[in-house]
């Protein structure tokens, strides 16, 4: 049973326009969510996440909401540019983050068109 | 350079046939952990250490093993006993294994039994 769920495996979206990347879970003990970044054949690599005392937090282009109630979580990218065409991975964790107890999503390729 | 290095690559194995990942980290981070890739698939978690010489099985553990001599090395073994090995594999590393710690991923090991 995925907890995690990313349920667009791709989008593709226009260089300077809003990147809305989707993630839902159903697990409500689930206090912590990250987004990772994935290039081909690299390690993912940590974007930024939100504690769930929290439902937005914001760093520079990218900003993560977080919706309790509807278990859902979403990261946007503002302006989207050609150099954030990876896969994004959603996780979540009920132990305040720790990175052993984390669950994955199945990840979303995001195509940023110059 | 502060990372982890993920070795080899690319690596091929014979049905039957043993074979180490090699992973080792140079941010004296104490936590380590192993994760496993598949097409349309999640992280899914093999192992992981928060401690030299401790370890704990992840969701996945049938037919891997792991040591941890050294804080900066935490090689995992793929045993003649796993049923499908093919997959692409991540070694991570935290500060600690509790909490809201980033995990910081190496470049990831393919591994193709041939």
């Amino acid at each position: 049973d995925q907890q995690v769920k990313q349920n667009s495996p791709s989008l593709s979206v226009q260089e300077g326009r809003i990147s809305i990347l989707n993630c839902d879970y159903t697990n409500s003990m689930f206090d912590y969510f990250l987004w990772y970044k994935k290039y081909p054949a690299e390690g993912p690599t940590f974007l930024i996440s939100i504690s769930s005392i929290k439902d937005k937090n914001e760093d520079g282009r990218f900003t993560v909401f977080l919706n309790k109630s509807a278990k859902h979580l979403s990261l946007h990218i503002v302006p989207s540019q050609p150099g954030d065409s990876a896969v994004y991975f959603c996780a979540a964790s009920a132990y305040g983050g720790a990175t052993n107890k984390l669950i994955f999503g199945t990840g979303t390729l995001l195509a940023v068109q110059p | 350079d502060g990372g982890i290095t993920q070795s080899p690559k690319y690596l091929f194995r014979k049905e039957g046939q043993n074979v180490t990942l090699s992973c080792e980290q140079n941010l004296n981070h104490d936590a380590m952990y192993w994760y496993r890739q598949d097409p349309g698939q999640g992280l899914r978690l093999i192992y992981y250490s928060q401690i030299v010489n401790d370890f704990q099985k992840g969701d996945i553990a049938e037919g891997y093993s792991v040591s941890r001599e050294k804080k900066e090395s935490f090689p995992l073994t793929v045993t003649s006993a796993q049923k499908n090995p093919t997959a692409f594999y991540l070694c991570a590393s935290s500060i600690r294994g509790e909490g809201n710690t980033e995990a910081f991923f190496g470049q990831g090991t393919r591994l193709t039994v041939v």
